[in-house]
C-alpha cells in the first residue's frame, strides 16, 4: 500500500512553461485535493475532486487546471508557470467515516512535489 | 470568516512537555485536527476532535478543545527529539458538499537536549 504518491518530487520551470503534476492514491478514496504550501502559510486548497471526472475550484483556483479521469489519479496542470507559482504542492485524498461522534473525513498527504519557476 | 491561528515557534527541553496552541474564527467547525509535518515530507494526521468534545487522549498526546473561546491545543508530554517538527492545527467545515480544511500556519517545535 503505497499511500498517495506524487510526481515528480522537484521541478525548475522557466516562466511560461507548462508542466502537470501527478497525484496517485491506492486507497479507492473518492475525494482528493491539490494544495499549496507557501513560507510562512498554512496550506491553501487549489482545487479538489469528490469522484471520478468531477473537479470543482477551491481557494486559489487561478492559473490551474485539473483533471481526474481515473479514481486514482488527481492531474495538476499549470498552462503558463508564473513565479508566484513557485510553491511546494500537496495532493491529498480521503474518504469519510462514520465513529462515535458523527461523520468524519480524514485526508491523507502525499509527499509534495516542489517546483521552482524563474 | 475562516481564519485559523497558531504561534510560529516553540522550544522545549528533551522530556519536557510541549503545549501547542491554536484558536480559529469558525464556529460551525466539525472536526479539529492536529497535523505533523517532518523536513521534506508531507503531512501526517496526528490526532483528530469532535467538536462536541473537551478532550481526547491518545498514549502522549492530549487534545483539548474549548469551544466556547475556539481554542484547540496539543500537548505532547515526554517530548522527544524525534517530536520536532511543524504542527499544523485544521478546522474542517462542510461547505460545497465537501470536508474543507482551513489550515494555521503551523508551530515549528524544537527540542533541544
Amino acid at each position: 500500500n503505497a499511500g498517495v504518491t506524487q510526481t515528480p518530487k522537484f521541478r525548475v520551470l522557466k516562466t511560461g512553461q507548462s508542466m502537470t503534476l501527478l497525484c496517485a492514491q491506492d486507497m479507492n478514496h473518492e475525494y482528493m485535493y491539490w494544495y499549496r504550501q507557501d513560507p510562512g502559510m498554512g496550506l491553501r486548497l487549489i482545487h479538489y475532486s469528490v469522484g471520478e471526472g468531477t473537479t470543482a475550484k477551491g481557494e486559489v483556483p487561478d492559473g490551474y487546471n485539473v483533471s481526474r479521469l481515473k479514481k486514482q489519479n488527481f492531474l495538476l496542470g499549470l498552462e503558463s508557470a508564473a513565479p508566484s507559482q513557485t510553491s511546494v504542492y500537496f495532493c491529498a485524498s480521503s474518504y469519510s467515516m462514520v465513529d462515535t461522534s458523527g461523520l468524519q473525513e480524514t485526508q491523507y498527504f502525499g509527499p509534495g512535489t516542489r517546483l521552482l519557476v524563474l | 470568516g475562516e481564519d485559523v491561528e497558531q504561534s510560529l515557534f516553540l522550544s522545549v527541553r528533551e522530556g519536557d512537555s510541549s503545549v501547542i496552541n491554536c484558536t480559529y474564527t469558525d464556529s460551525s467547525s466539525t472536526y479539529l485536527y492536529w497535523y505533523k509535518q517532518e523536513p521534506g515530507a508531507g503531512l501526517q494526521l496526528l490526532t483528530y476532535i469532535f467538536s462536541n468534545m473537551d478532550m481526547k487522549q491518545d498514549q502522549r498526546l492530549t487534545v483539548l478543545l474549548n469551544k466556547k473561546d475556539k481554542h484547540l491545543s496539543l500537548r505532547i508530554a515526554d517530548t522527544q527529539t524525534g517530536d520536532s517538527a511543524i504542527y499544523f492545527c485544521a478546522e474542517s467545515i462542510f461547505s460545497g458538499g465537501y470536508n474543507k480544511l482551513i489550515f494555521g500556519a503551523g508551530t515549528r517545535l524544537a527540542v533541544h537536549p
